[in-house]
């Protein structure tokens, strides 16, 4: 099955020891976004990919960046995780057409300790 | 700037009976809005979306939206709640200028035998 496959589901890392999450797809998606979910908090975007142009939010710290090598995969990178930085960090794809057609990942969930 | 407003943050009823879940934005263009289900353990998923016609709107398991523009609000329902409910609900907004999907904080729906 076309499916949006995010690696680890858990992951645990210190504080400021570089950490970078993995997402994979296989819908041949143009779009693929990073959101950050922390506890009882609306999912939030931190960038995206529309093909190989990167988009960040305005807002996104510096601290965290982003590849994507290829159509397929796409990962983020966490310079020095701060204590702050543990939530669910979901990756979603999406065709052209942006929020018409959503396809998300289980998620990884990082602890910074 | 979009927001989306979630006003029940937990809900909990029997199974049978009728669930409605509140989502209010704040957007002065065209919008485009969904509502997503997060069962325990498991990536986001699509219920129904939104974007233009039939403001009535049927979505997996039963359950529906209504699009009521003047109240700038889309309320999710379901006639009689299964155990099976039990999960996250989150409304998002996405508008026809951008591709990130503003996202509510969530309800989380207990449904007791």
């Amino acid at each position: 099955d076309a499916m949006v496959i995010q690696n680890p589901r858990y992951q645990v890392t210190q504080f400021g020891k570089p950490v970078t999450l993995s997402c994979s797809q296989t819908l041949n998606h143009n779009v693929m976004y990073w959101y950050q979910q922390k506890s009882s908090q609306a999912p939030k975007l931190l960038f995206h990919y529309y093909d190989k142009d990167f988009n960040n939010e305005a807002d996104t710290p510096d601290n965290f960046q982003s590849r994507r090598p290829n159509t397929s995969f796409c990962f983020l990178d966490i310079r020095s995780p701060g204590l702050g930085d543990t939530a669910m960090y979901l990756c979603a794809t999406s065709g052209r057409q942006g929020p018409y057609g959503y396809t998300f990942g289980s998620g990884t969930r990082l602890t910074v300790v | 700037a979009q927001s989306v407003s979630q006003h029940n943050h937990h809900v909990i009823l029997s199974e049978a009976a009728s669930l409605e879940l509140g989502c209010n934005y704040s957007y002065g263009g065209t919008v485009n809005l969904f509502w997503y289900v997060q069962y325990p353990g498991q990536h986001l998923q699509l219920l129904l979306k939104y974007f233009s016609g039939d403001p009535l709107v049927k979505g997996i398991k039963g359950f529906e939206a209504e699009f009521i523009k003047s109240k700038f609000s889309f309320n999710l329902r379901k006639p009689s709640v299964q155990w099976s409910d039990t999960a996250e609900y989150f409304c998002a907004v996405g508008s026809n200028s951008g591709y990130a999907l503003n996202f509510g904080k969530g309800t989380s729906l207990l449904v007791t035998p």
